[in-house]
């Protein structure tokens, strides 16, 4: 168990750029999971996937994020054309997928600034 | 949809004292219910969980938080803070009238300061 992966740990962009993470789940988890946490809140669900298949994404997420999963093992999510209220912590879980209240284990997440 | 809320945003105990965490969630159906810590420059990690077993429920480093249905709360407890228990407690609840077991919601988080 080598934990949940996210790169790069920091990234600066400026205004308009579009940007990528990466999250390696524990291998077989089969659930992964996109949190957004800015300073003094909890993470903000934005979307899970279930294998490869994206089952439910946050209502309050703009089209400008997409988030992918191809062949159920690593994630990716980018942000196109990003604005400064994007700047955030961008957190990724995973979960065996096993069972309905499973524990999920967490990245050490993506800083993401936007100037 | 499924959330809770954490009452109070900072709360400062004395080492030693009793540590009372609230969280109270917003369902007509029991959920699954979380606590979760992070401590400083480390990634989130469960402290403990809910799952109809037993109402109250014991977790890491002598945590426990006792479901009340009556009240729809989930308070996280420790008898005797440490030092080390300094860190910032979110709340989350899955499920629902709804469904939707697999989406985890998160509380705001209460960070929690330990005095010497």
């Amino acid at each position: 168990d080598t934990g949940v992966s996210q790169n790069p740990r920091h990234k600066i962009t400026k205004r308009g750029q579009n940007v990528t993470f990466r999250c390696d789940p524990i291998s077989e988890h089969n659930r992964l999971y996109w949190y957004r946490q800015t300073l003094g809140q909890g993470p903000e669900f934005l979307t899970y996937f279930q294998n490869e298949a994206q089952l439910e994404k946050s209502r309050l997420l703009s089209d400008r994020f997409s988030a992918e999963r191809p062949k159920g093992s690593f994630s990716t999510l980018e942000i196109q054309r990003t604005e400064q209220g994007d700047s955030a912590m961008y957190l990724c879980a995973s979960s065996p997928g096993q069972k309905l209240n499973e524990k999920l284990f967490f990245g050490s997440g993506t800083q993401l600034s936007v100037l | 949809a499924q959330s809770v809320t954490q009452l109070g945003s900072h709360v400062s105990v004395s080492e030693g004292a009793l540590v009372l965490l609230r969280c109270n969630y917003s369902s007509s159906v029991p959920p699954y219910l979380f606590w979760y810590v992070q401590y400083p420059n480390q990634g989130l990690q469960l402290l403990l969980k809910y799952t109809s077993a037993a109402t109250l429920v014991k977790g890491i480093n002598g945590f426990e938080a006792e479901f009340k249905k009556s009240e729809t709360s989930f308070h996280l407890t420790k008898p005797s803070a440490h030092m080390s228990d300094a860190a910032e407690y979110f709340c989350a609840v899955s499920g629902g009238p709804s469904g939707g077991y697999q989406k985890v919601t998160f509380g705001t988080g209460t960070k929690l300061q330990v005095i010497p």
